[in-house]
């Protein structure tokens, strides 16, 4: 069964340095989604992604993250200038439709270290 | 607005016991509705899912079904094992949303021999 791949499963960085999170969505997939998830909270939605531009973005997605599909496979999230807060897990997804009778489909996730 | 709730956790259960996981919704339109499963060190896993009212969502012996009257979705089992301890993850997403599905805060699981 195609899967959503992200890499790197752990990054680890200083304050203030950009990271770049990868990811391979489904190769028939259209809509594309990165989420966070702090330690032991809640999974947030950070933005969505159609038609190579943003579809939304939540309030969590401020001028430091941007987004890009920058070869018709790949979907990255960039953050510029990292932060302590920014420290958590970011997931990937990918669904074909915005229906229900096409689910989101997750990556395993990208765990990230601000230090 | 637009939240799923689900009920905290965490929920401690013996072997072969009954399981129920509540969840309600609020919703502007008619959303689709989901469960998603994430095991420890793992990612989301899609577990089952209900489009519209009265329907029933179902895999792995994990049942839910859809009611607008309650605006409900909660998780049950007839017989939980070892094997199903986790954090569960209750899911609402509108078509005219864009898509993006918004979460409940999760319940974790365990399940003791």
């Amino acid at each position: 069964e195609p899967e959503v791949t992200q890499t790197p499963s752990h990054q680890v960085t200083q304050m203030g340095q950009e990271v770049i999170l990868r990811c391979v969505p489904i190769s028939n997939h259209l809509y594309f989604y990165w989420y966070r998830q702090i330690l032991g909270q809640k999974v947030e939605f950070l933005v969505s992604f159609y038609n190579n531009e943003i579809s939304e973005k939540s309030e969590i997605f401020d001028d430091q993250f941007s987004v890009e599909r920058p070869d018709g496979s790949n979907f990255t999230l960039k953050i510029r200038s990292t932060k302590l807060e920014d420290s958590a897990m970011y997931f990937c997804a990918s669904s074909a439709l915005t229906g229900g009778e096409s689910p989101l489909h997750f990556g395993n996730g990208t765990r990230l270290t601000v230090t | 607005g637009n939240s799923v709730t689900q009920m905290e956790g965490p929920v401690t259960l013996s072997e072969e016991a009954f399981l129920t996981i509540n969840c309600t919704y609020t919703a502007t339109g008619y959303p689709s509705l989901f469960w998603y499963v994430q095991y420890p060190g793992e990612g989301l896993q899609l577990l089952l899912k209900a489009t519209k009212a009265d329907d029933k969502g179902s895999n792995k012996g994990f049942e839910a079904t859809y009611r607008k009257e309650t605006t409900s979705f909660h998780l049950e089992k007839g017989s939980v094992q070892v094997s199903d301890s986790a954090v569960y993850f209750c899911a609402r997403r509108l078509y005219n949303q864009g898509g993006k599905l918004i979460f409940g805060q999760g319940t974790e699981l365990s399940v003791k021999p």
